[in-house]
């Protein structure tokens, strides 16, 4: 495989499941980022890991947790979530060294909170 | 801080036409620009980037965006749209001195009418 993958590539859940998503990137960058994705509001920034340490949590609720294991592999999990944490989370990676090298991003997972 | 704008939220344009997505930025640095595709159901896909020197960007399929300082912006174009361009695209902005993280604007969706 190339690239961003991320898994599931839906996932429907209850208010009271625990799930999680998961990302790989074989590109061997160093960071790693989830972002959500809802409908008519910009991209926000969730998670950023570097050299697999958490530089950044954008003032997300718990219910989110990430995990960064390696440098290629990083999960979101999620518990108790809310209807309107419907969204499409996007996982990305970046090799850091450079500030104007691009993000890759996955192809998302469809996240739907019943 | 950084903040990118696209001032129009959809672009109507006919096959054959030329297209112009527009883009504006603010940083406290020097911008490092970004511009991204996204199909449905897709991740963000990357398109071309402005690091430094000449003006005019070229990118993928085609596309091409044009570095203005002055006017702190940068425009997506293309010389001749094809119905299979319309997708949703996104403007990003990264401070290249205070490297900070990427910022992305709300997306303007563009439709090309056969």
């Amino acid at each position: 495989e190339t690239g961003v993958t991320q898994t599931p590539r839906h996932l429907v859940m209850g208010m009271t499941n625990k799930k999680s998503l998961k990302c790989e990137q074989h590109l061997g960058h160093n960071a790693m980022y989830w972002y959500k994705q809802s409908a008519k509001k910009p991209l926000e920034l969730m998670f950023v890991y570097s050299l697999e340490e958490r530089v950044e949590n954008n003032s997300v609720p718990s219910r989110f947790s990430p995990e960064c294991p390696n440098s290629s592999h990083l999960f979101l999990h999620l518990h108790t979530l809310q209807p309107e944490d419907s969204a499409l989370y996007l996982c990305a990676s970046s090799q850091l060294e450079e500030a104007y090298n691009e993000q890759f991003f996955g192809p998302g997972t469809r996240l739907t909170v019943l | 801080a950084q903040s990118v704008a696209q001032p129009e939220d959809q672009v109507n344009v006919a096959e054959g036409n030329p297209l112009t997505v527009k883009c504006t930025y603010s940083v406290s640095g020097n911008p490092y620009l970004f511009w991204y595709v996204q199909y449905p159901n897709r991740g963000l896909q990357f398109l071309l980037k402005y690091i430094t020197g000449d003006n005019l960007v070229k990118g993928s399929y085609g596309f091409e965006a044009e570095f203005n300082k002055s006017q702190t912006s940068f425009h997506l174009k293309k010389p001749s749209a094809l119905v299979s361009d319309s997708a949703l695209y996104f403007c990003a902005v990264r401070d290249g001195d205070y490297g900070q993280n990427f910022v992305f604007g709300p997306g303007t969706r563009l439709s090309v009418l056969p």
